[in-house]
């Protein structure tokens, strides 16, 4: 079975940064482009950043395009989004989804909460 | 930018009922969609991909239909277990890949 761990979620003010990580097993990693998504608390699903397997392709939305950074590192099967420029309206829970086929998520991960507060 | 609206927001239904949601695309995304059930707390679980491919495991009651720009969900005989939020998903092209707004289905 798939397993998606995420970590690196907590507490920031405005403008500040954080790096999420997600440790993927169980499947072979770099065969899979992977995506974040996040869900402000009691609202609906937000599609944020996604990477080809080889990590030569990188995909952002209009909201987060400039200020976040997804990467990959296939040696670690580890992927990451390093978010900076922090703003209030991106707290959320922050989900890692790996990508089936042409773009839907069978498998995601348990989630890691950010929240931006001064 | 490829939107999807889903309908309607909020759901009231008993066990049993025939249940259908509807979630159009701004564009035609072809058959590019998936559907997710997500209960609190829990990440989005998939249940139809390419429009209307079942997951493996999941209820023959859940159903999708559609292509182009308008498609459904239909849950033939509502069960305990499907009062949840549920979510599509265009994949059709990276700009990016949308969610619609979700579908509270609550229990009347």
């Amino acid at each position: 079975e798939v397993q998606l761990l995420e970590s690196g979620g907590g507490l920031v003010q405005p403008g500040g940064s954080l790096r999420l990580s997600c440790a993927g097993s169980r499947f072979t990693f770099s065969s899979y482009a992977m995506t974040w998504v996040r869900q402000t608390p009691g609202k609906g699903l937000e599609w944020v950043s996604a990477i080809s397997g080889n990590g030569g392709n990188t995909y952002y939305s209009d909201s987060v395009k400039g200020r976040f950074s997804i990467s990959r590192d296939n040696s670690r099967n580890t992927l990451y989004l390093q978010m900076n420029r922090l703003r209030v309206e991106d707290t959320a829970l922050y989900y890692c989804a790996k990508q089936d086929d042409s773009g839907w998520y069978r498998d995601w991960g348990q989630g890691t909460l950010v929240t931006v507060s001064s | 930018d490829f939107e999807m609206t889903q309908s309607p927001s909020t759901l009231s239904a008993s066990l049993g009922d025939r249940v259908t949601i509807t979630c159009r695309a701004s564009q035609s995304i072809s058959n590019w969609l998936a559907w997710y059930q997500q209960k609190p707390g829990k990440a989005p679980k998939v249940l139809i991909y390419k429009a209307s491919t079942l997951d493996g495991g999941v209820p023959s009651r859940f159903s999708g239909s559609g292509s182009g720009t308008e498609f459904t969900l239909t849950i033939s005989s509502l069960q305990p277990d499907d009062f949840a939020t549920y979510y599509c998903q265009q994949y059709h092209s990276y700009s990016p890949w949308a969610f619609g707004q979700g579908t509270k289905v609550e229990i009347k």
